[in-house]
């Protein structure tokens, strides 16, 4: 069974440009959750679809946003780049949501590097 | 509002020896607490899952404990080899699937 899969890998983007990044969940999870990670915040929740219906979010301003798709896979879009959202950014999948034998499975994320 | 510690963040032991890592907790109201290990430039990969209503997982040299009461949890990696050398992170699980992560433990064992 294939794992999270995100892509790119890599983005390197310049100030001001906006981004998306692409989650595909693996098979028959039906939630994705994305999280930035950086070495002075760690890791913080951006936000959780379920059913292409947004559940949580977290405490990011409005320049971040996503999507999710009828075949669950997932995008998460950034707008108006700042140097500050230079991050790796993580995409997990579920089964199901709000679930406490629900484990979340990660990807290998997507590194931006603003500049 | 939750909030997750690990402490110590750096760890250095000798190979062969029992690791203890530390994961301490703010809110109690928690789902269940997944431990996590992150190898450099990658993802995260999932160790073990507590469910709040839970004391203890296991799978093969790993335990995992949770004690609700006092707000922590404890991984136990025994006979440690140096490809457990990574960083360790816990997280709780709150409402939907929203995770609240710890700072991690970075381990470094030497052969």
């Amino acid at each position: 069974k294939a794992g999270v899969t995100q892509t790119p890998r890599y983005l390197i983007k310049t100030r001001g440009q906006q981004v998306t990044l692409s989650c595909s969940p693996i098979s028959g999870h039906r939630s994705v959750s994305w999280y930035q990670q950086t070495p002075g915040q760690g890791l913080q929740f951006l936000f959780e679809y379920f059913s292409e219906t947004q559940r949580n979010k977290g405490n990011f301003p409005g320049r971040f946003s996503g999507r999710q798709f009828s075949n669950s896979r997932s995008e998460m879009n950034v707008s108006t780049l700042e140097l500050g959202d230079s991050a790796l950014y993580l995409c997990a999948s579920s089964l199901l949501s709000g679930s406490p034998n629900s484990p979340l499975h990660f990807g290998n994320g997507t590194r931006l590097t603003v500049t | 509002k939750q909030e997750v510690t690990q402490i110590p963040a750096a760890l250095s032991v000798p190979e062969g020896e029992n690791l203890v890592l530390n994961c301490s907790f703010t809110d109690s109201a928690i789902y269940n607490l997944q431990w996590f290990r992150q190898d450099p430039g990658k993802g995260l990969t999932s160790l073990l899952l507590i469910q709040s209503s839970q004391r203890e997982q296991t799978s093969g040299r790993l335990n995992a404990s949770l004690d609700k009461s006092s707000g922590r949890s404890t991984l136990y990696i025994a006979a440690s080899q140096p490809g457990d050398s990574a960083t360790y992170l816990c997280a709780a699980k709150a409402a939907g699937n929203k995770l609240t992560f710890g700072g991690g433990t970075r381990v470094l064992v030497k052969p």
